[in-house]
């Protein structure tokens, strides 16, 4: 079983916020990172460490950390953002990498 | 722009040894961490291992005894081999470049570059 939890699906309405959220242990120690997949296309990174964008991610995705969760929030979800959004980090040896099992985002 | 470029068989047979390799440009491959990930179909992420200083390597718990993942720094090139494939192997693999930024004692860990993977199916 994966180390770090996630809701399997999430709703939000076309202009709401929404919060996913990734659930884990190791998640004390380390911060994690956020990928979003759209079918048929790679993983793209949108949030990692305390709440850095890479470039060309749009400033509604915003990530945050408190005590054993890690959540991504998007602040006015756009039909666009539709997809799956996973977590990453360290598991709890510190030695490897975890990933949750996924969020598939509906924005309704 | 980095670019990564996975290949591979398509199609492999029970038993067999998977040889994935992963073309890297316009980034050196000594200077960073690479990973290898796959996602069956339908299914999550699945972290492989990964490699850094062209040889030092960690691998997910559940493969290590079947994984080898090496570099070739002269081809600028990743490979990743598994032993004694089954049906469950079948998957999308992504190479990715892994980046480790530490500021004092705090460290952030993520994946930046991916490559579009290439799909592997396990089947007699």
């Amino acid at each position: 079983s994966s180390e770090l939890t996630q809701d399997p699906a999430v709703s939000v309405a076309l202009g709401q916020t929404v919060r996913i959220t990734c659930q884990g242990d190791t998640l004390r120690s380390y911060y994690a990172s956020w990928y979003q997949q759209k079918p048929g296309q790679a993983p793209v990174l949108v949030i990692y460490g305390k709440n850095n964008r890479p470039s060309g991610i749009p400033d509604r995705f915003s990530g945050s950390s408190s005590g054993n969760t890690a959540s991504l929030t998007i602040t006015g979800a756009q039909a666009e953002d539709e997809a799956d959004y996973y977590c990453n980090s360290r598991d709890n040896s510190g030695k490897h990498r975890v990933f949750g099992g996924g969020t598939k985002l509906t924005v309704v | 722009q980095v670019q990564l470029q996975e290949s591979g068989p398509g199609l492999a047979k029970p038993s067999e040894t998977l040889s994935l390799t992963c073309n890297v440009s316009d980034t050196s491959i000594s200077t960073y961490y690479w990973t290898w990930i796959r996602q069956p179909p339908g299914k999550g992420l699945e972290w492989i291992g990964y490699i850094y200083d062209s040889g030092s390597t960690s691998y997910n718990p559940s493969l290590k005894s079947r994984v080898t993942i090496s570099v070739d720094t002269s081809k600028n090139q990743l490979s990743l081999k598994m032993s004694s494939v089954t049906a469950a192997d079948t998957a999308m693999y992504y190479c990715v470049r892994d980046r480790i930024n530490c500021n004092g004692p705090t460290c952030f860990y993520y994946f930046d570059y991916w490559g579009q993977g290439t799909l592997v199916a396990v089947s007699s």
